[in-house]
């Protein structure tokens, strides 16, 4: 089945403790992208990979980083969180084109206390 | 910058009423337009999307939206809602200059009423 995942689904954490949110795809996309959603605000890009070793900043870059060494995972670093960064991620995967639609992960709510 | 307006925070329809949820959107060159469905605890769902040609698009679970280019609107309908439609809807448009990124709407709830 064509999917995105994230784990974990659910994660509650201290302010300034280390954290990664796992993505992987298995539909062979080369674009993959990370989007925070907050009440009111829709969703908002975080960072974004055209392709492998190749990632960029989004909307709301910081205090998050991003790797993608495989064409297939895209993982999101939290190196020191904070409590604005307390909320609901997701991650997105689709092929070359403006006109193909993103496949979206089931997302991962994040609580910095 | 593209830009796209829900002004609807919540819609509340009877069940077996037509549905319409507004969006609006501001784009420079073509508009490829989507929308998204989010029910509880769940990821985004890809619903319809308009790309170019008829302005009625034809989606899953029944929906289908106008897009209108002189009114620069997308609006998602729906001819009779069930109570399984209550969720939350996202518009969105690629952004024209980095072609990877959806911009999105604020969002707006249904709510379809047995």
């Amino acid at each position: 089945e064509a999917q995105v995942t994230q784990n974990p689904r659910y994660l509650i954490t201290v302010t300034g403790k280390k954290l990664t949110v796992t993505c992987s795809q298995n539909m062979n996309h080369e674009y993959m992208s990370w989007y925070r959603q907050d009440p009111g605000l829709g969703l908002r890009q975080i960072y974004y990979s055209m392709n492998v070793e190749v990632t960029d900043k989004g909307d709301v870059p910081e205090g998050y980083k991003v790797s993608r060494k495989e064409k297939r995972n895209f993982p999101l670093i939290l190196e020191s969180p904070s409590p604005n960064q307390t909320s609901l991620y997701f991650c997105a995967s689709s092929l070359r084109g403006r006109n193909t639609e993103a496949f979206f992960g089931q997302g991962t709510r994040l609580t910095v206390v | 910058a593209q830009s796209v307006a829900q002004p609807e925070d919540q819609v509340n329809v009877a069940e077996g009423n037509p549905l319409t949820v507004k969006c609006t959107y501001s784009v420079s060159g073509n508009p490829y337009l989507f929308w998204y469905v989010q029910y509880p605890n769940r990821g985004l769902q890809f619903l319809l999307k308009y790309i170019t040609g008829d302005n009625l698009v034809k989606g899953s679970y029944g929906f289908e939206a106008e897009f209108n280019k002189s009114q620069t609107s997308f609006h998602l309908k729906k001819p009779s809602a069930l109570v399984s439609d209550s969720a939350l809807y996202f518009c969105a448009v690629r952004d024209n200059e980095y072609g990877n990124k959806l911009v999105f709407g604020a969002g707006t709830i249904l709510r379809v009423k047995s």
